[in-house]
């Protein structure tokens, strides 16, 4: 079975910094990825995805991330973070034609400060 | 907008309680899920459905049941709740397999 880890359970950076989440899979094949965000008392929002194709991902609020087989990781970064970005993020894998339920790791805490 | 709508917010129930939490979704989506969340633990899995009348168990299934009676609509049921099922509950929907999860707002449920 597919399995997700994220090894830093709090990151804290202070704002205009850069940031990067790890995360590393345990698959096989190629796995489907993903990264979410979850605002306190929400749910989760999904900011990018990998499926196929360019391993550098863009998605929403200036976060990209890279695919890198070698490593079985999916790293997120982005440039520099904004208050706003404090969150939980939670990176998940599914798996290319098999089981599609995405599996999740246990998140990461970021905190900001000003 | 795509929506999955949890029923509620927050509920307070007592030990031994039936609890139903109530889960809809707008998008024709095949697939449902059920997931606990609880700090440190990340996002487990409660259980699944592919279909309508179809489920299956997840990671955590035990004191839990679902029911999928129509496709848009997938309900989690404690059979009477304890205090260990005390945490925030998150319902999502999917596609299929090349298609990413849309979650709901989720339900933090209180078991005194």
């Amino acid at each position: 079975a597919q399995s997700v880890t994220q090894p830093d359970i709090h990151i804290t950076v202070s704002e205009g910094a850069s940031l990067e989440l790890r995360c590393n899979y345990s698959y096989g094949a190629t796995p489907y990825l993903f990264w979410y965000v979850q605002s306190p008392g929400q749910g989760l929002q999904l900011l990018l995805k990998y499926f196929s194709g360019d391993t550098l991902v863009q998605g929403i609020k200036g976060f990209e991330a890279e695919f890198k087989r070698s490593q079985s990781s999916f790293n997120l970064r982005k440039p520099s973070v904004h208050w706003s970005d404090a969150a939980e993020y939670f990176c998940a894998v599914g798996v290319a034609g098999g089981s599609y339920i995405p599996t999740f790791g246990r998140g990461t805490s970021l905190i900001v400060h000003p | 907008d795509v929506k999955v709508t949890q029923s509620s917010r927050y509920l307070v129930k007592r030990t031994g309680e039936k609890v139903f939490l109530e889960c809809v979704q707008d998008m024709d989506h095949e697939n449902m899920f059920w997931y606990r969340q609880d700090p440190g633990l990340g996002l487990r899995l409660i259980y699944f459905s592919y279909d309508v009348k179809m489920k299956e168990k997840g990671d955590i299934p035990e004191g839990y049941s679902v029911s999928r009676e129509k496709k848009e609509r997938f309900s989690l049921i404690l059979e009477s709740a304890s205090t260990n099922q005390t945490s925030m509950y998150l319902c999502a929907s999917m596609g299929g397999a090349t298609t990413e999860a849309f979650f709901g707002q989720g339900t933090r449920l209180t078991v005194v």
